[in-house]
């Protein structure tokens, strides 16, 4: 069974801190996919970005860097000199990558809220 | 941009009603799924579906019923709500080909008095 842990709960910075999120997901498949989604207050869940297991490269774009090492099993995700605008929940989730004609379900993780204050 | 809409937005009703809410999707995606969500921020999925006439239950026991006779549609059905049902309801699609990354729609929030 697929597992994902957000052992962080709830993150509270100063504007321009830098935020670091942990995920840390359980799964038997050797090629699957990662995932963070960022809920703001008004309630939608936004995507962020999706990586494949397969390519450990870790990514930039704007003041958001993932990074992923399979070796741990780890997908962390951190906001440089964050902003209030970043204050939300962010849910890191998981998917196996062998597609199904029955669909592939989403794990999700508990969800980290990150609060921003001015 | 994601095109996935759900009305009403917040709903506050009585205990016995019955209530629907709506989802519609404008990608033509074949993946449809509904989500409950604690305020505890934890996600439950408790209805999916991939395709026209194709529905199955989440991982979540749910009272609720959906269908999809449409493929832009998949709305969720309280027959009689309670008090217990009171939650955020986030609806989600995905391509039936693609890597599995769903599109959520804004969420409707629903309070059973």
């Amino acid at each position: 069974a697929q597992k994902v842990t957000q052992a962080q709960t709830e993150i509270s910075v100063v504007e321009k801190e830098d935020v670091t999120l942990d995920c840390v997901y359980e799964t038997r498949d050797t090629t699957y996919y990662l995932f963070w989604y960022k809920q703001p207050p008004s309630g939608e869940l936004v995507f962020l970005i999706r990586r494949n297991s397969f390519d450990e490269q870790n990514e930039i774009s704007g003041r958001y860097s993932w990074n992923f090492q399979k070796s741990t099993s780890s997908f962390n995700f951190t906001i440089t000199a964050s902003q209030v605008v970043d204050s939300a929940v962010y849910f890191c989730a998981l998917s196996e990558a062998v597609i199904k004609a029955a669909g592939n379900k989403l794990t999700f993780g508990g969800g980290t809220r990150v609060l921003v204050k001015p | 941009e994601a095109d996935i809409y759900q009305t009403p937005r917040y709903l506050v009703i009585g205990t016995g009603k019955k209530i629907t809410l709506e989802c519609s999707q404008t990608m033509g995606h074949d993946k449809m799924y509904w989500y409950q969500q604690d305020p505890g921020m934890e996600l439950h999925l408790i209805h999916y579906s991939y395709g026209v006439n194709s529905t199955e239950k989440g991982d979540l026991s749910s009272e609720s019923t959906v269908s999809r006779i449409r493929t832009e549609h998949f709305p969720l059905t309280l027959e009689s709500a309670r008090p217990s049902h009171t939650s955020q309801y986030l609806c989600a699609s995905s391509s039936l080909w693609g890597a599995g990354e769903q599109f959520f729609g804004p969420g409707t929030r629903l309070t059973v008095l």
